[in-house]
C-alpha cells in the first residue's frame, strides 16, 4: 500500500516555462512534507519543505503547494532551467516517530528540462 | 559533497559471497539509515540507528545485517544474498528529526 504517489512517472517542460510535479498522499498522520531531487550516480539531496500547517513555502524559483483536505502536494519550479533536469521525490514525514526522521518516499518523477 | 561517504560505489557479488557496505557521516548527526531502491519503486527504509540503537527493522530479510559501531559509520552486513537483492543501497543520516542527508549509494549486482 503506497501511502506516498507520484503519478506521472516523467515529465518535459521547455526551459523557462513552469515545471509541476504533483504528489498525492493517504496517511493524515504525516505533518511534514519533503521534495529531494536526485541526479544519476549522485544520492537524493533535500530541494524544499513544507510543514501541514502551512499551505505554500517558496525559496527562489522553486514553491510547494499542499492541499490538506485534498491530500495532495506539488513542486513548481519556475523558471525552468536545463540544470533542474533529474528525478524529483516527495516523501511525508510521520509524526511522533521519535529522535529520527521516518519519511515515506514516492516512486519519483523524472524531470527532463529542454533547452 | 553531502557529508555521507559510500564505499564501494558498485559491488558484485555471487549468492554465496558475504560482503559489507560501508557508511561514513561527517556531519555529527545521531541518526542513520539504510534504505533500499530498485527499479520504478520506491525508496524503502530498511534499519534506523538513532544515538547509535536500532529503533527501525522493516521486515528486512536476516541475509541483511546492520551494525553501527558509533555515530559516524554504519554497515550493512551481506550475505547469501538473492538475485532480487539486486539494488541501489542508500545511506542517510540526519539530526534528530531534521532533513536527511544521503550518500551516493551503491549499486549492488547478485549474480
Amino acid at each position: 500500500d503506497q501511502q506516498v504517489k507520484q503519478n506521472s512517472p516523467s515529465l518535459s517542460v521547455q526551459e523557462g516555462r513552469i515545471s509541476i510535479l504533483n504528489c498525492d498522499y493517504t496517511n493524515s498522520m504525516f505533518d511534514y512534507f519533503l521534495w529531494y531531487k536526485k541526479y544519476p550516480a549522485e544520492g537524493p539531496t533535500f530541494l524544499i519543505s513544507i510543514s501541514s500547517i502551512k499551505d505554500k513555502n517558496e525559496d527562489g524559483r522553486f514553491t510547494v503547494f499542499l492541499n490538506k483536505s485534498a491530500k495532495h502536494l506539488s513542486l513548481h519550479i519556475v523558471p525552468s532551467q536545463p540544470g533542474d533536469s533529474a528525478v524529483y521525490f516527495c516523501a511525508a514525514r510521520l509524526k511522533n516517530s521519535g529522535g529520527y526522521q521516518k519519511v515515506t518516499f514516492g516512486t519519483g518523477t523524472k524531470l527532463q528540462v529542454i533547452p | 559533497e553531502t557529508g555521507v561517504t559510500q564505499t564501494p560505489r558498485h559491488l558484485v557479488m555471487g549468492m554465496t559471497n558475504k560482503k559489507s557496505l560501508k557508511c561514513e557521516q561527517h556531519l555529527g548527526h545521531n541518526a542513520m539509515y539504510w534504505y533500499k531502491q530498485s527499479a520504478k519503486k520506491p525508496l524503502e527504509l530498511m534499519f534506523v540507528y538513532s544515538l547509535e540503537e536500532r529503533v527501525e527493522n522493516n521486515s528486512v530479510p536476516s541475509r541483511f545485517s546492520p551494525e553501527c559501531p558509533n555515530s559516524s559509520h554504519l554497515f550493512l552486513h551481506l550475505h547469501t544474498l538473492q538475485p532480487e537483492d539486486s539494488a541501489l543501497y542508500l545511506c542517510a543520516s540526519s539530526q534528530d528529526r531534521n532533513i536527511q542527508y544521503f550518500g551516493a549509494g551503491t549499486r549492488l549486482s547478485v549474480l
